[in-house]
Order: structure tokens, then C-alpha cells, then sequence
């Protein structure tokens, strides 16, 4: 079973449309949560990172974790074509690896 | 901002050919990371590299690499013998103590034919 694993799209949305984008994870040790961005051929520019469940908020982004359920989100409000990209998520036990999802193509539509 | 800055951005070489990859850490970070990304599949761990010695690694980086901190400003990766799965953009990132967040370059597109 992999350790992260997220859908990998690609969603598509209108411009101005609340996105919501997903990862499920079976590693228990994972204390922490990233929420990466990637545009096409760049490196991994970091949006967010959360350590305990519940939810944490920048700007149009939120972040949520339910470690019960092995399960985190991201959501962004108000989605620009800006926002087209792959959304990585990133599970850290704090022994300095980051484990990756493969990502979440998004394309949102002028 | 402060951001980790690699180079070159693209690197063709031949199989069998060493290469070094270049990058140069955010100044008051003190880990520092190498990530392989083959196109299409996801990031990969390397190594993490803490006082001068490698802190972790994983499975892929085996003794055709290694890692090197040649001055109070680089971090390089360095792969002995390229073979052709070696292609793929490779991050360098770096983190302080304090936050454990890892910030990531730009990658290092590297092709071996």
C-alpha cells in the first residue's frame, strides 16, 4: 500500500469555484502535513503545513487533517486560473524525509 | 525572500559520465535535502544531510551518489557513473531547525543518453 495517496486528476473547475483536493495516508507515524504546489517542470513551492488534526487557514487556503481517519484536504476558495497546478500532499514522521503523494492535476477555467 | 537556488537548470550528459549538481541553501538553514522527481511519478526522497554528514537516506541513493557541503554555501550531489534512469529533475531543499518545513529549488532537469 503506498504511504500517501491522492487522486490524480486532472479536476477541472470554473474560475471563482471552491476546490477541494484530497489525500489518504497509512502511515501512523506521520505527525505532520505539507500541502505543496507544483507548476509544470518547477520545484515544490510549500502553501501550507499542519501538525495536529483539525484545520488551519492562509488567505484562500485551508488545510485540514482528521487523523482518525488517515485523511487530509485542502481547500481553496475563489480558485484564479492561477491556481492550475499539481497539488502535492507530503507526510513527515520528523525524521527528515517528506513522503509524497503523486499529486492532483488542477485546472481551473477562465 | 530567501530561496534555495540550484544549478545548472538542465543537465544532458552521456551514460557512464559523472555529474554534480549545484545548489545553494537558504543562508540560516541547517538541513539539507536532496529529491528526485522522474517525469511523471512522484517526488522522491534522497538524502538529508545535517553537521556535515548524511542524517538520512533512502534506498535509491546508493554508492553512485554522494552528497558534500565543499564550503559554508554549497550543497552538491554528485552520481558517479550515470545510467539512464538516472534522467529525471532533481530538488535540492533545505530547512532550519526550528519549523522542520522544507523549502525547495527549482530543480535540476538531468538527462542521461
Amino acid at each position: 500500500q503506498k504511504e500517501v495517496e491522492q487522486d490524480p486528476g486532472p479536476l477541472s473547475v470554473p474560475e471563482g469555484a471552491i476546490v477541494s483536493l484530497n489525500c489518504t495516508y497509512s502511515n501512523s507515524a506521520f505527525q505532520y502535513f505539507m500541502w505543496y504546489r507544483q507548476y509544470s517542470r518547477k520545484g515544490p513551492e510549500l502553501l501550507m503545513y499542519t501538525y495536529s488534526s483539525g484545520n488551519k487557514e492562509d488567505g484562500r487556503f485551508t488545510a485540514q487533517v482528521d487523523k482518525s481517519s488517515k485523511y487530509i484536504s485542502l481547500f481553496i476558495r475563489d480558485s484564479q486560473p492561477s491556481d492550475s497546478a499539481t497539488y502535492l500532499c507530503a507526510g513527515y514522521t520528523g525524521r527528515r524525509a517528506l513522503t509524497f503523494g503523486s499529486g492532483t492535476r488542477l485546472q481551473v477555467q477562465p | 525572500e530567501p530561496e534555495v537556488t540550484q544549478t545548472p537548470s538542465h543537465q544532458v550528459t552521456q551514460m557512464g559520465q559523472e555529474v554534480i549538481l549545484r545548489c545553494v541553501p537558504i543562508s540560516n538553514h541547517l538541513y539539507f535535502y536532496w529529491y528526485r522527481q522522474i517525469l511523471g511519478q512522484k517526488v522522491e526522497f534522497l538524502v538529508s544531510f545535517y553537521n556535515n554528514e548524511i542524517s538520512e537516506k533512502s534506498e535509491i541513493f546508493d554508492d553512485q551518489f554522494s552528497v558534500e557541503r565543499p564550503d559554508g554555501s554549497n550543497f552538491t550531489l554528485k552520481i558517479r557513473s550515470t545510467k539512464l534512469e538516472d534522467s529525471a529533475m532533481y530538488f535540492c531543499a533545505s530547512s532550519d531547525t526550528r519549523t522542520d518545513t522544507q523549502y525547495f529549488g527549482p530543480g535540476t532537469r538531468l538527462t542521461v543518453l
